[in-house]
């Protein structure tokens, strides 16, 4: 374990259902992040939260809503997916310090989501 | 926004051998450079990373070395074992900013 759990491994939805992705890190970290992982495509994040609040929200449909009630828990609420959403939705946290930020990001081991 | 490339995508090597895995990022204001190992059914693990003051950095058999005038970054293992096979990403950063920007992944493999 890497201190970043994420549940469930594994969904499958239907493209009218509405599930949630839940991440939850034990380290104390003040930043946590929503990342996209499709095959042979770069890690895309999707979303950031420092000290909670959302900083950015990188283009995602709004068919991906987030939400961070403190700081250690992230969600990632989905409804009216496509099957191109089918990919891996890392969770990560960090340590942002500010002007001198930590920088190491610690990753969960992912959901893998399929939509049909 | 930044803009990094991976190169090779996959790489097979024999055990004991090494390997090497490059990237080039486009953001000359990029100061942090991290790179991650993911294997099957994990996520991605920070193995090592480099801050733009220095320009190698060693941790027992990897080791990554960093070219800010030409704006490369490349990771080497030496004496490979069967355990290192997995997907590698580079990734660049840079101060203020809290976005990781990866690679596409090396897919190394070694042979036994």
């Amino acid at each position: 374990e890497t201190g970043v759990t994420q549940t469930p491994r594994h969904l499958v939805m239907g493209m009218t259902n509405k599930k949630s992705l839940k991440c939850e890190q034990h380290l104390g970290h003040n930043a946590m992040y929503w990342y996209k992982q499709s095959a042979k495509k770069p890690l895309e994040l999707m979303f950031v939260y420092n000290f909670k609040e959302q900083t950015e929200n990188n283009s995602v449909p709004s068919r991906f809503s987030p939400e961070c009630p403190n700081s250690s828990h992230l969600f990632l609420h989905l409804h009216t997916l496509q099957p191109e959403d089918s990919a891996l939705y890392l969770c990560a946290s960090s340590q942002e310090t500010g002007r001198t930020s930590h920088y190491g990001y610690t990753f969960g081991s992912g959901t893998r989501l399929t939509v049909v | 926004g930044e803009n990094v490339e991976q190169h090779p995508s996959t790489l097979s090597v024999q055990e004991g051998d090494s390997a090497v895995i490059k990237c080039t990022y486009s953001d000359s204001a990029s100061n942090y450079f991290p790179w991650y190992k993911q294997e099957l059914g994990k996520g991605p693990q920070l193995i090592i990373d480099i801050r733009s003051n220095v320009g190698e950095k060693k941790d027992q058999r990897i080791a990554v070395t960093l070219n800010k005038t030409a704006k490369h970054f490349s990771l080497h293992i030496t004496e490979t074992q069967p355990e290192d096979s997995a997907v590698y990403f580079c990734a660049a950063l840079r101060t203020g900013a809290n976005n990781l920007f990866f690679g596409t992944g090396t897919r190394l493999t070694v042979i036994p």
